[in-house]
């Protein structure tokens, strides 16, 4: 069936080093996605956002990346830092009715070695 | 400014028990959101509020799942008759009018014993 998912459960670096976090959604009428990060016993916070017209989109050290052709999106998190451990989630928004629900993928747990 | 709050922040009921869950959304968001997030996985959709109304609750799992928002801001999910499948966080979510970023709250830990 349809669904947003992430090709890796886990991902551990070194402090310093690049991140990149990767998804695949199946939707392709979905117009737009959300990056969010989740740490033990928080709600997801939010990251950076892209819609479909777009294919890049930079925020402070946080890169995402569209790619409509293969349905893929990635995170990129330059020079990662210990804060940066956490779960991250693609979510992906599909109009429906005039409703903004998103649909969530499993997530990635990033690990920053020191 | 105050974010998204819920309340309680963990409930442990027992089997067969109701229980309310209440969520505080951000001042001016006309829109909330309910989700459902069990351990390792990511956040489900529940049911969304526009105002007063749920515009879309596709995603309540059966008719025990009821939730309201008489006034336009808080909001309550009812469970009836809980059951351990029950267990889980669950989040809530405003947002402004429109398609755009929703800030969620911290969750209620619902464990049903």
């Amino acid at each position: 069936g349809e669904s947003v998912g992430l090709h890796l459960p886990t991902l551990s670096v070194q402090e310093g080093d690049n991140s990149i976090i990767n998804c695949a959604y199946s939707n392709s009428a979905s117009d737009y996605f959300i990056w969010y990060k989740q740490e033990s016993g928080k709600g997801p916070q939010f990251i950076i956002d892209i819609r479909s017209n777009m294919d890049k989109r930079q925020g402070q050290r946080v890169t995402v990346l569209l790619n409509k052709t293969v349905k893929h999106l990635s995170l990129q998190i330059a020079a990662t830092q210990p804060g940066d451990s956490a779960v991250y989630f693609c979510a992906e928004s599909r109009p429906q009715g005039g409703s903004e629900k998103l649909v969530f993928g499993k997530g990635t747990k990033l690990t920053v070695n020191p | 400014g105050a974010g998204v709050s819920q309340t309680p922040s963990n409930k442990v009921t027992e089997k067969g028990k109701y229980v309310e869950l209440r969520c505080d959304p951000i001042s001016g968001h006309t829109a909330l959101y309910w989700y459902r997030q069990s351990l390792g996985q990511g956040p489900e959709f529940l049911i969304y509020f526009q105002g007063t109304g749920a515009a879309d609750d596709s995603g309540l799992p059966n008719d025990r799942f009821f939730a309201v928002r008489p006034e336009g801001s808080v909001s309550t999910l009812k469970i009836q008759r809980t059951e351990r499948g029950d267990s889980a966080v669950y989040l809530c979510a405003s947002s402004e009018q429109g398609p755009g970023e929703q800030y969620f709250g911290p969750g209620t830990r619902l464990t049903v014993t």
